[in-house]
């Protein structure tokens, strides 16, 4: 089975940065990567498939990029409404693994 | 709106089953996969399996096999997930997601909690 990896797991950032999340997988996935965003207590919220595509009604704020295995999701202009876990997920075929998790907090 | 609803809580003894049922709406059900997510407390998201509501194809990750099934009723747009031999290692949120491998949207989640 393909395997996702996240660095980091945690990250503290001021309001207004620029942060990175990378999620690597350990086997190419052409572009089937999916973004979510779960914040405590909340079902998980997708922002972005296809390694790049914002899914709508999603702030441009967010962005991804990547193929093959390495991947990232940026925030760009962190707000505070961001604090939240964020995961990555394979989709190119069974089992559609989720990658462990980055969890994002503001200082 | 597109909307899953998924059934109460349950709480369930070692050794039991728990079926969770998830009514979608607000779109053809048998358009979309419909793919099965757990969490257990303060843990990531756990892919379990998805199926195809039109052709009933499944496909279930390897760790819950023979234990798990996945069945729906297309008049009445819901689909159903069955767990079996249930241990403490199971107490978690279950989600159902539509979707064709991403989740598109999310049911709100059942939590099924195994205690003796």
């Amino acid at each position: 089975d393909i395997q996702l990896t996240q660095s980091p797991s945690f990250l503290s950032a001021s309001v207004g940065d620029r942060v990175t999340i990378t999620c690597r997988a350990s086997q190419g996935i052409n572009y089937y990567l999916a973004w979510y965003q779960q914040k405590a207590g909340k079902v998980p919220m997708l922002l972005i498939y296809a390694s790049s595509t914002l899914q709508s009604g999603v702030p441009s704020r967010f962005s991804g990029s990547g193929s093959g295995t390495d991947f990232t999701l940026t925030i760009s202009n962190l707000q505070p409404e961001d604090v939240a876990t964020y995961y990555c997920q394979k989709y190119d075929s069974a089992p559609l693994n989720f990658g462990p998790g980055t969890k994002v907090d503001i200082k | 709106q597109v909307q899953l609803v998924q059934s109460g809580a349950e709480v369930k003894k070692p050794g039991a089953s728990v079926r969770v049922s998830c009514k979608a709406s607000g779109y053809t059900f048998t358009g979309d996969d419909i793919n099965w997510v757990r969490q257990a407390t303060g843990q990531g998201l756990e892919w379990m399996g998805w199926m195809n509501p039109s052709s009933g194809n499944i496909g279930y990750a390897q760790k819950l096999y023979g234990r798990f099934s996945l069945t729906r009723n297309t008049s009445i747009n819901t689909a159903y997930m069955d767990l079996s031999s249930l241990t403490a290692e199971d107490t978690a949120v279950y989600y159902c997601a539509r979707g064709v491998g991403y989740g598109l949207n999310w049911g709100q989640g059942t939590l099924v909690t195994v205690s003796s």
